[in-house]
């Protein structure tokens, strides 16, 4: 089967660090991305990670391992802003699907 | 038109009215993707478009027809609304397949009374 888990929610200080885990069981891996979403908005790309290892950019990094079906989202020097939620999704190769998590509400608090 | 555009924002219907929302981009992507989104549940595929010409069935398709008559436009029908299918729908583009990003729509919000 398909499944994709990540906390529902999390709480973080502005200016810390927080990590949000993404574990996958998938038939057909062709890559994991992260999304963003703020409250009433649509979804917009952070990043794809299709090999193993960590994918930096700017104060977001993207960390995938393909042999435990994990991977997660970092994100550093917290601002309010990044109150939003994050979307672990898997590509699929089993037909045009990307499989979306149900997501993680973030708040940053001060 | 700039990226990719739903209409209507928003909309109350009658359980048993039939109801398109339409889907519009103007970046020649290939794929387009409809998706809903409800609480605790993240975003459900419905129904996919790999390209012009071409519809697949997604996650929760039942109750949904779609039609993918050009690149640009996929509209997606409720036949007879029923009250389940109030729900925040998302419709989204991406150049090829499922390696590629998708860029989403603003949402329309739909109520089914």
């Amino acid at each position: 089967g398909q499944n994709i888990d990540q906390p529902t929610e999390m709480t973080a200080t502005e200016g810390a660090i927080v990590q949000i885990n993404c574990t996958y069981q998938t038939s057909g891996f062709n890559g994991l991305f992260w999304y963003q979403q703020h409250a009433g908005e649509a979804p917009t790309f952070l990043s794809y990670n299709v090999l193993d290892g960590l994918e930096e950019k700017g104060r977001f990094s993207s960390f995938l391992s393909r042999s435990k079906g994990y991977s997660y989202l970092l994100l550093k020097e917290l601002q309010m802003k990044d109150s939003a939620s994050y979307l672990c999704a898997v590509g699929n190769t089993g037909g045009f699907k990307t499989i979306f998590g149900a997501g993680t509400r973030l708040f940053v608090k001060a | 038109i700039a990226g990719i555009t739903q209409a209507p924002t928003s909309q109350i219907l009658a359980a048993g009215r039939r109801m398109t929302l339409r889907c519009t981009q103007d970046m020649r992507h290939n794929a387009m993707y409809w998706y809903r989104q409800d609480l605790g549940l993240g975003l459900r595929l419905i129904h996919y478009s790999n390209t012009a010409g071409t519809t697949g069935k997604g996650e929760v398709p039942d109750g949904y027809s779609v039609s993918r008559a050009n690149t640009d436009d996929f509209p997606l029908t409720l036949a007879s609304a029923v009250p389940s299918q109030t729900s925040v729908y998302f419709c989204a583009s991406a150049a090829g397949g499922p390696t590629d990003t998708q860029y989403f729509g603003p949402g329309t919000r739909l109520t089914v009374l």
